[in-house]
Formats: structure tokens, C-alpha cells, sequence
């Protein structure tokens, strides 16, 4: 079946250093993939998308392109903030259901100021 | 904009007691989700409604029931709670498979004693 590897955490990073969380991904078919970000105490959210390969999906300065020969989804960042302090989740739609989304383990982000 | 609205938000049970968890959406979304949230596992797919009528397991369905009442509500039921089910339950929905966003509900954190 489908499945996410995300790069395991915590990350820790002083403000304005570049940001990189990895993100692999077994799929059958052409899979949609997606980075969620939660904030503490709150739901998750939709960060950015890429549906179709070497699509780039970007959003708040955060970027993501869909390498399908590297099954991967690297999300990135060139300068972090304090406020980008959260939880990331790598994850993908399709397979057995196009409507089938599942998550990765999700990567904790902590910037220092 | 209510969203995704779950109930309760918080929720004690002991060993075997029963329970429902509530989730409606009030945007016309098609498809509906139960996830549930875990130290170090991220959002593990319990299950998923992709439209009215319908109703699929995810990654962990066993121990769970799910009804898809009508197009706003899907429930979540455990018959009889066990310590493993101890967890941040999260509703979510989306629109279609042509708009993959999915919209998360607050969460219900539920402890089994």
C-alpha cells in the first residue's frame, strides 16, 4: 500500500537559517502530494501541493517540488522565522481510493530567535 | 463559518465503556475522515466516508465503527474502549478530488483509563 517517510525530528534552527525536511513517498499510480503545517494547539492545514510530477507547490516562502524519480517531496525554506515553529506533515492522496489521504509522522520545527 | 465542528472536545473513558464521536462540516463537502494522532506517529487514517453512502477503512480501523449519516455528519464510534485507543481524535474534510484540501476540526482528546 501507499506510504510516507518523513525525516524524523526534532529540528532545531536559529531565525533566517535555510530549512530542509525530507519526505519519501511509496505510491502506486500518480499520487497528488501535499505538506500540512499544525500549529500548537490547533488542527492541521494545507501548506502547499504538487499534483502531477516536477510540480513545485509554494506558499508562505515555503517550496516543495514533486520528484518523482526520487519518490520525494523535500520541503524547504530559504530563511526561517521564529513563527514557522511547528509540526510539518508530508502526505499523499491515491492508490486503491483517489480520495485514500494519508499522512507522514510529521517533523517538529522549533526556530530559535 | 463553523468549518469542521467536532464534539466533545475532551473525553474520559474507562476500559470497555462506549462512546460516539461527532463531526459535521457545513461547506457541502463530499468527502469526510477520521484520523487519530499520536506521539511520534503522526495522523494515522482510522477511516474514511468519499461520499455520501460510502464508507472505507484507513491504515487502523479495528475497534472503530463509522456511520456517514448524511452529506454533514460522520461519526465515529468505539463499542468498547481500550487503553491503545487513547489519542487526538481529528474530523476532517474535503470538497472533491479535484480540490484536495482537506479541512480539520479542533480535535477531541480522548483518554481511556
Amino acid at each position: 500500500g501507499n506510504s510516507v517517510t518523513q525525516m524524523e525530528g526534532p529540528v532545531t534552527l536559529s531565525e533566517e537559517a535555510f530549512l530542509t525536511i525530507n519526505c519519501t513517498y511509496t505510491a502506486t499510480g500518480y499520487p497528488s502530494l501535499f505538506w500540512y503545517v499544525q500549529y500548537p494547539g490547533e488542527g492541521l492545514q494545507l501548506l502547499l501541493k504538487a499534483t502531477k510530477a516536477d510540480d513545485k507547490g509554494s506558499n508562505k516562502g515555503f517550496e516543495a517540488t514533486y520528484r518523482k524519480e526520487t519518490t520525494s517531496f523535500h520541503l524547504e525554506k530559504g530563511s526561517v522565522q521564529v513563527s514557522d515553529s511547528a509540526v510539518y506533515f508530508c502526505a499523499l492522496s491515491g492508490g486503491s481510493s483517489a480520495s485514500k489521504i494519508i499522512f507522514g509522522s510529521g517533523t517538529r520545527l522549533s526556530i530559535r530567535p | 463559518n463553523a468549518g469542521v465542528t467536532q464534539t466533545p472536545k475532551f473525553q474520559v473513558l474507562k476500559t470497555g465503556q462506549s462512546m460516539t464521536l461527532q463531526c459535521a462540516q457545513d461547506m457541502n463537502h463530499n468527502s469526510m475522515y477520521w484520523y487519530r494522532q499520536d506521539p511520534g506517529m503522526g495522523l494515522r487514517l482510522i477511516y474514511y466516508s468519499a461520499s455520501e453512502g460510502t464508507t472505507d477503512k484507513g491504515e487502523v480501523p479495528n475497534g472503530y465503527n463509522v456511520s456517514r449519516l448524511n452529506k454533514r455528519e460522520f461519526s465515529l464510534r468505539l463499542e468498547s474502549a481500550a487503553p491503545s485507543q487513547t489519542s487526538v481524535y481529528f474530523c476532517a474534510s474535503m470538497r472533491d478530488r479535484a480540490n484536495e484540501k482537506l479541512f480539520f476540526g479542533s480535535g477531541t482528546q480522548l483518554s481511556v483509563l
